[in-house]
């Protein structure tokens, strides 16, 4: 079975250009999640959806962040304008549904890591 | 509001046990869980613990919760290389809410 598969794995940009990131869940997980890595930092949550509601965006940066799952499956996380903050990992998660269910157990993309010049 | 506070690092010999120690401050967390993370990848999840319960162990893996305290710690038995990554300890009020994250510890297996 395929994991959660996100894309690109780097990217470079300057800063006040636009950045796209690309996040798809494993097959049959209702719920999915975005997650920003700072550098020695434990991922922070931006936005978490179930199916194709966000059910919570409240930490994520609405005036340059911006994310979409409009079927329910895939999904992507944009950034427009990138500032120099904004390098981190950008990690994608999935799970069965509402949170990670029984267990807890959220499954991890190898995440995005973006460096803003 | 949810907080869980870890040690940042940790350097122990091949061979040697590892415990590393997480604090949280939301009583009402229900679910505790460690994931592990290596160099360039995702998070995995190692184990959880449910609230109700004072031990859990999973072959060289055991945790140990203090509700009191709220502190929960991770003990590696015959630490290897290979366990060398980060370790998150993580909370939630229930199976199905979001989880918090604390910072990570970083574990280094010497040989």
């Amino acid at each position: 079975e395929a994991g959660v598969v996100q894309s690109p794995r780097y990217k470079i940009i300057e800063k006040k250009q636009p950045v796209a990131f690309w996040c798809n869940p494993i097959s049959g997980h209702n719920t999915l999640y975005w997650y920003l890595q700072n550098l020695g930092q434990g991922p922070e949550l931006l936005i978490r959806y179930e199916n194709e509601e966000a059910v919570d965006d409240s930490q994520l940066p609405k005036d340059r962040f911006s994310a979409e799952r409009l079927k329910g499956v895939d999904s992507t996380l944009k950034i427009q304008p990138a500032e120099l903050g904004d390098s981190a990992v950008y990690l994608c998660a999935s799970s069965p549904g509402g949170g990670g269910g029984p267990t807890g157990e959220l499954f991890f993309g190898e995440g995005s890591r973006l460096t803003v010049l | 509001g949810e907080d869980v506070e870890q040690s940042l690092f940790l350097s122990v010999r091949e061979g040697d046990s590892s415990v590393i120690n997480c604090t949280y401050t939301d009583s009402s967390s229900t679910y505790l869980y460690w994931y592990k993370q290596e160099p360039g990848a995702g998070l995995q999840l190692l184990t959880y613990i449910f609230s109700n319960m004072d031990m859990k162990q999973d072959q060289r893996l055991t945790v140990l919760l203090n509700k009191k305290d709220k502190h929960l710690s991770l003990r590696i038995a015959d630490t290897q290389t290979g366990d060398s990554a980060i370790y998150f300890c993580a909370e939630s009020l229930s199976g199905y809410s979001t989880l918090t994250f604390g910072k990570g510890t970083m574990l280094l297996v010497s040989p």
